[in-house]
Formats: C-alpha cells, structure tokens, sequence
C-alpha cells in the first residue's frame, strides 16, 4: 500500500540554524500539506500546495518557514533561523485531490521530531 | 470551517462497538464531515469520511444525522489497537483544523 514517508525521523538542531524537513508523498497525489504538533497539544495545519505554489496557510507559517518542491518526488519545509518552540513533530500528508471533492482524504507520514536546542 | 465538539475521553470494551460522538451544529451545506485517528505520537491516519448519507467502509461506519448539526463515528468491533484519540473534523477548504479530539480507551 503506498504510503507517505519523511525524513529524518528525529532532527536535532541549535537555535538559529535552518533545518530542511523532507517528505516523499505519493506517488499520484497532488496536494501536499505540512502540520505540526507540539508535544501535548493538537495538530496544526500549517501550509497546503498544489501546482507548485502554495494554496493556502495559516498565522503559524510565517517569512521563516518556506516550502519547495524540488524534484518530481520530494516535498520540503524549511524552518529558517530555528527558535526553541520550533521544537515538535513535523507532519507532511499529500491527497489526491482537494477540497471540496470527493477523494480527498488526506494521507499523512509518521512525522519528522524536530528538537532545537 | 465549522467547529466541533467531542467528548474528552471514553472507555469501550474489547469486542464491542465504540460509539464516537461529534456535533457540528454549524455546517454548512458544502463541508464533508471527517474522521481521523492518532494512536500515540504516530501520523493522523484518515478513517473514514461523509456529506449527507451513512458511509460504511473496512474500519467504520459514519452515521450522520439528516440535519448534518451531528455524526457518529462507529467502530463495529473495538480492539485494542483502537486506542487512539479521535479527531471528527468538517472542512471545505485547504487547511484541516484539528481539535482536540476523543481519547478512546479499549479494555480488556
């Protein structure tokens, strides 16, 4: 069954370094999203993308945070300048097609912890 | 999007049905209703989704009330692998907003 995959699993980091996240979506889906989850709290949307811009974002992705698709496979989110709040598990999902239709349940990938020290 | 409301937690014995409230008292006429589950620290895992009619898939049946203000999700035969939290979302755009969801406890 094709699945979302991310790495690294777990990312250490110091404060003020940028860090890259990446995530493989599958293979015919077209949106892709990024969440995340600080430990103890809720999961939260931080950026869809389709046709490589982005379509939508929350107040939590602000100038630090930016995503790219590079190739035909990889999905990134790159935190620039890390700050100690960074720290939480980063969630990459990609669906087949978006809002509003019907095959658009989104598929997420075990998550990439980032620590920032 | 809508906002939801669930209950904090709930217990289900092994083996039979776990009943999985949500209301929604604010849909409007173009937002599907979602479930999702996370066990433990893992990805959220899409279980099972609706607009108006019942759906019934592998894992669940979502049962949505026919003024769509609420929706049950069921889980026939619990296990304990169902323990997780469980997330009922409605949306229409992009951006899925977690709540905070229903810990689901199966016994023994």
């Amino acid at each position: 069954e094709p699945e979302v995959t991310q790495t690294p699993s777990h990312q250490v980091t110091q404060m003020g370094q940028e860090v890259i996240l990446r995530c493989v979506p599958i293979s015919n889906h077209l949106y892709f999203y990024w969440y995340r989850q600080i430990l103890g709290q809720k999961v939260e949307f931080l950026v869809s993308f389709y046709n490589n811009e982005i379509s939508e974002k929350s107040e939590i992705f602000d100038d630090q945070f930016s995503v790219e698709r590079p190739d035909g496979s990889n999905f990134t989110l790159k935190i620039r300048s890390t700050k100690l709040e960074d720290s939480a598990m980063y969630f990459c999902a990609s669906s087949e097609a978006g809002a509003g239709l019907m095959s658009y349940e989104q598929y997420f990938g075990p998550g990439t912890r980032l620590t920032v020290t | 999007d809508a906002k939801t409301t669930q209950p904090t937690s709930m217990d289900c014995a092994e083996g039979r049905a776990a009943n999985l409230p949500c209301n929604h008292s604010t849909i409007s006429g173009n937002e599907y209703v979602y479930w999702y589950r996370q066990i433990h620290s893992q990805g959220p895992q899409y279980i099972i989704h609706g607009l108006k009619n019942n759906e019934t898939n592998e894992m669940a049946s979502l049962i949505i009330t026919e003024d769509r203000k609420s929706s049950t999700l069921i889980l026939p035969h619990a296990t304990l692998r169902d323990t997780a939290v469980y997330y009922c979302i409605v949306m229409y755009n992009n951006d899925m907003r977690f709540g905070a969801g229903t810990r689901l406890t199966v016994k023994p």
